[in-house]
């Protein structure tokens, strides 16, 4: 089946630890994205990237970093720089940038 | 900078009715629009896509609508059942150079059977 798998569904960080969360799809789409979700708020966007090897900044970038050397893969690290990490992450890929975005079933973070 | 607003936040209906969701954007100039249906604690699945050349797009029960020129668009179920209860979420892409989804907070539907 094609889709988008991201992994794990629950992932628990400790305060100063780096974590990284896969987003991997077999869709062939160039373009993917990461989200961040929280109770109350629509969903804003971390970063993006629309071809492997190149990837932008969305709206709240700060404390997190990826990586785009496969197609089929966009890993998302949260660090230790990000306060607040505490929410659900969501991960979306497009054929290219503005054509249908498909979603994968989310990874919710939580710090402890 | 480009918001969304979805009205009502949340809406609660008996089984069988047709009902209408709200998405409206401080920005007129939307590329695209596309409607998303999430149920807790689950990613969002796409239900309908209005591309830009495009005015409505239906599927079964369901109609989107976009009228560009106000900055609205509504999303028609016909004849609800239970299994739609779910947060529904309109997004709009602003195109340029960046084509992001801008989203909204969302429609909380519950379909009491």
């Amino acid at each position: 089946d094609g889709g988008i798998t991201q992994s794990p569904k629950y992932l628990f960080r400790k305060e100063g630890q780096n974590v990284t969360l896969s987003c991997e799809q077999n869709l062939n789409h160039d373009a993917m994205y990461w989200y961040r979700q929280d109770p109350g708020q629509g969903l804003r966007l971390i970063y993006y990237s629309q071809i492997v090897n190149d990837f932008q900044k969305g709206d709240i970038a700060e404390g997190y970093s990826v990586s785009r050397e496969k197609k089929e893969s966009f890993p998302l690290t949260v660090t230790s720089a990000q306060k607040n990490p505490t929410a659900f992450y969501l991960c979306a890929s497009s054929i290219v940038g503005g054509s249908e975005a498909f979603f994968g079933q989310g990874t919710r973070l939580t710090v402890v | 900078k480009q918001e969304v607003t979805q009205i009502p936040a949340a809406l609660s209906v008996p089984e069988g009715e047709n009902l209408v969701l709200n998405c409206s954007f401080t920005d007129s100039a939307i590329y695209n629009l596309q409607w998303f249906r999430q149920d807790p604690g689950k990613g969002l699945t796409s239900l309908l896509l209005i591309q830009s050349s495009q005015r409505e797009q239906t599927s079964g029960r369901l109609n989107a609508s976009l009228d560009k020129s106000s900055g609205r668009s509504t999303l028609y179920i016909a004849a609800s059942q239970p299994g739609d209860s779910a947060t529904y979420l309109c997004a709009g892409l602003t195109g340029g150079a960046t084509n992001k989804l801008i989203f909204g907070t969302g429609t909380l539907l519950a379909v009491q059977p």
